[in-house]
């Protein structure tokens, strides 16, 4: 059983940056890639990005390109998600979730955390 | 990019109801489209991959269908628990999309 376990809600003021978590257990940690997406307050899902766990290779949305930065430690099964420049647009519930490497669907999803940016 | 448009954006259904949800990509996707259930509140859920597999332990009242730019996922005999949230993602090419959501109500 996947289980995955997200940090805390975090509430950030403009221009500040985030870095959310996200400790994957009950599996292989370098066996699926972990990907981030982001759901803004009544909105619907908008991906930004992934890493291989095993290489650390990762691959970003072009609208994140140069804010956003997904590095993992595979000491701890941790995949971290950063996002500089911070801006009210970027208040959202952010999710991870694995794939295996041959497929790109989410088949497990973290709980989210919501990240407020307001001043 | 790859668009995915999804209709309606809301339905109203009553249990036992056979809903469909469409979706279509502004490219073709050959059949890499998934569906996912999203209820308030939680992550979502994946239902269906390959734009017809289901995934383990999705009941079989769920069913999904198209390929290339065309997609549908039906529900049979809706059950009280099916209210929520839909989105298809597709899963050809980075950056990875997803539809506008199609929202079953009573």
């Amino acid at each position: 059983q996947v289980l995955l376990v997200q940090s805390g809600a975090e509430v950030k003021k403009p221009g500040a940056s985030v870095k959310v978590s996200c400790e994957a257990s009950g599996d292989n940690f370098t066996n699926y890639y972990t990907h981030w997406v982001r759901q803004a307050p009544g909105q619907g899902l908008e991906w930004m990005g992934i890493i291989n766990p095993s290489g650390g290779s990762t691959s970003y949305a072009q609208n994140f390109k140069g804010r956003v930065s997904v590095t993992r430690d595979t000491s701890t099964n941790t995949v971290y998600m950063e996002l500089s420049s911070l801006r009210s647009e970027d208040t959202a519930v952010y999710f991870c979730a694995r794939a295996p490497p041959y497929d790109d669907y989410f088949y497990y999803w973290g709980p989210g955390t919501l990240v407020t940016v307001s001043s | 990019d790859i668009q995915m448009t999804q209709s309606p954006s809301s339905v109203s259904a009553s249990a036992g109801d056979r809903v469909t949800i469409t979706c279509r990509a502004s490219q073709g996707i050959a059949n890499w489209l998934g569906w996912y259930q999203q209820k308030p509140g939680k992550a979502p859920k994946l239902l269906i991959y390959a734009a017809s597999s289901l995934q383990n332990g999705v009941p079989s009242r769920f069913s999904g269908s198209g390929s290339g730019t065309d997609f549908t996922l039906t529900i049979n005999s809706l059950q009280p628990e099916d209210f929520a949230t839909y989105y298809c993602q597709q899963a050809n090419s980075f950056p990875l999309t997803f539809g506008g959501g199609t929202r079953v109500e009573i």
